[in-house]
């Protein structure tokens, strides 16, 4: 079975430091890694995806997160943040095509001016 | 292109009632999911349809929620009576045949009192 594992429910972060947002998965075979984020009153938007190839991935807003086979990890990652990333972030998994993704519980991110 | 649009937006009832959930896909995606996030917890799957069909419902929690997609569009996800338990946070994705991504609608926030 896979799962998604968020072990920080709130992370704090100075404007303009660098921030990371913890993400470790589980799936039996490859796995597609996705993370998702929710500002107030939205909906969930997508910031980037990992399904093959380099390790680092680029994404919106200027988000990028690192595949970590070894570990298992996908930890969500931006060099300088902005009080304007503050939001609901989630992790999430799906082992191919159109399958159903598993969601981990997701990481509340402030930034502080 | 337009995205995924879900009604109503909030929705307070009290239990025992019947309280219906629409989602509208975006236009010619053949997969839409029904996915539930109760407060503080991980965004669960509920249902997958491949246009009008179930391709896999195996996380509805009970025979109290129903969903339907007839002709294969938007889709309808019927909670009746409710319950407490059921509160949370209604979100509806869909995706095109052969993508990984998913895009997710703003979401339905259900309270029942």
């Amino acid at each position: 079975a896979q799962s998604v594992a968020q072990p920080e429910d709130q992370v704090n972060v100075a404007e303009g430091n660098p921030l990371t947002v913890k993400c470790t998965y589980s799936v039996s075979g490859n796995p597609y890694l996705f993370w998702y984020v929710q500002y107030p009153n939205r909906g969930l938007q997508f910031l980037l995806k990992y399904i093959t190839g380099d390790n680092l991935v680029k994404g919106s807003y200027g988000f990028e997160a690192e595949f970590n086979k070894s570990q298992t990890s996908f930890h969500l990652k931006k060099p300088s943040a902005l009080v304007s990333d503050s939001a609901l972030y989630f992790c999430a998994v799906r082992d191919g095509g159109n399958t159903p993704l598993v969601f981990g519980k997701g990481t509340r991110l402030s930034v502080i001016a | 292109e337009a995205g995924v649009t879900q009604f109503p937006s909030h929705s307070v009832i009290e239990k025992g009632q019947t309280v219906t959930l629409r989602c509208d896909p975006i236009s010619g995606h053949d997969n839409l999911y029904w996915y539930r996030r109760v407060m503080g917890k991980e965004i669960k799957f509920l249902l997958h349809f491949v246009k009008e069909s179930k391709q896999d419902e195996s996380g509805m929690p009970n025979n109290r929620f129903l969903a339907e997609r007839t002709g294969g569009t938007y889709s309808t996800l019927k909670v009746q009576p409710a319950e407490l338990e059921d509160s949370g946070v209604y979100f509806c994705a869909s995706s095109r045949t052969g993508s990984s991504r998913a895009f997710f609608g703003q979401g339905t926030r259900l309270t029942v009192v």
